[in-house]
C-alpha cells in the first residue's frame, strides 16, 4: 500500500524551541489528519484539515493543508517536555476507497529540558 | 471513560494458537477499523466494517479474520498465530461522514500489544 513520506523521522530539540515536520505524497488527498501517539497509547487526533490552503491551530500546534493537496505541515511552537511522542500524518483520497487513511511512518519527537 | 476500549491490552501467545482481540466503542459510530502497527512502518489497515452486516478486507488481511457482533463491537481473530504477527494492534472508529464524505476522522483505542512466541 501507499505510504506517505513523513520527515524528519526523529528530532531532538531543546525545550522552548519551535518544531516543524511535514508529509508529502505523490497523489492528491482531500483530507489531512495529524495524530500524536504517546508510548503505550493509541494515536490521538490533533488537527484535521479538509481544504487546500487551510491553516488550523490547536493551542501551540498549527497545521496547514498544502495548496497542491499533496503535502501538509505541522508546527509546534515553544515546545515543552509533554510534547514528546510520535507524530503521524494521515491522508485520505477522494473517490473510491475514500474511507481509507494512508499513514506516514511517524516523526519521533524528543524534547530536552 | 474511554470512548474506544480494547481488550486485552497485552497478550503473549504461542505459534499456532487462535486468539481474539476485542474492541468496544461508546461513540455510536457506524464505522470500525482494525490496524496493525510495526516499528517504523506506521499503521496498516487489516479489516474495516461500515455497519453490522458489512466486512471488508484492508491492506494486510491475510492470516486475520473479523466479526462485527454489534454496532459497538468489532473483534479481530488470528486463526493460527505466527511470530511475524507480533505487533501493536489498534481499533478505530469513525462516523458516517455524509454524502460528500469529506469530513470524517478516525478515533483510536489504546491498543493491544501482542507477542507471538
Amino acid at each position: 500500500g501507499q505510504q506517505l513520506n513523513q520527515s524528519p523521522q526523529s528530532m531532538f530539540i531543546q525545550e522552548g524551541e519551535d518544531v516543524s515536520m511535514n508529509c508529502t505524497s505523490s497523489s492528491i488527498f482531500n483530507t489531512w489528519l495529524w495524530y500524536k501517539q504517546d508510548p503505550g497509547e493509541g494515536p490521538v487526533l490533533l488537527i484535521a484539515l479538509y481544504k487546500a490552503g487551510e491553516l488550523t491551530s490547536n493551542g501551540r500546534l498549527t497545521a496547514q493543508f498544502g495548496i497542491t493537496r499533496k503535502d501538509s505541515f505541522l508546527n509546534i511552537s515553544a515546545s515543552i517536555p509533554s510534547d514528546v511522542g510520535i507524530y503521524f500524518c494521515a491522508g485520505r483520497h477522494s473517490g473510491a476507497g475514500s474511507y481509507q487513511l494512508t499513514f506516514g511512518k511517524g516523526t519521533k519527537l524528543s524534547v530536552i529540558p | 471513560d474511554a470512548d474506544v476500549t480494547q481488550t486485552p491490552r497485552n497478550r503473549i501467545t504461542k505459534t499456532g494458537k487462535r486468539i481474539m482481540l476485542e474492541c468496544s466503542q461508546t461513540k455510536g459510530h457506524d464505522r470500525m477499523y482494525w490496524y496493525r502497527q510495526d516499528p517504523g512502518l506506521g499503521l496498516r489497515l487489516i479489516y474495516y466494517s461500515f455497519d453490522v452486516k458489512d466486512i471488508n478486507k484492508g491492506e494486510i488481511s491475510d492470516g486475520y479474520s473479523v466479526s462485527r457482533q454489534a454496532q459497538a463491537k468489532f473483534s479481530l481473530s488470528l486463526e493460527s498465530a505466527i511470530p511475524n504477527q507480533t505487533a501493536l494492534y489498534f481499533c478505530a472508529t469513525s462516523d458516517y461522514p455524509g454524502p460528500k464524505g469529506a469530513k470524517e476522522t478516525q478515533y483510536f483505542g489504546p491498543g493491544t500489544r501482542l507477542l507471538v512466541l
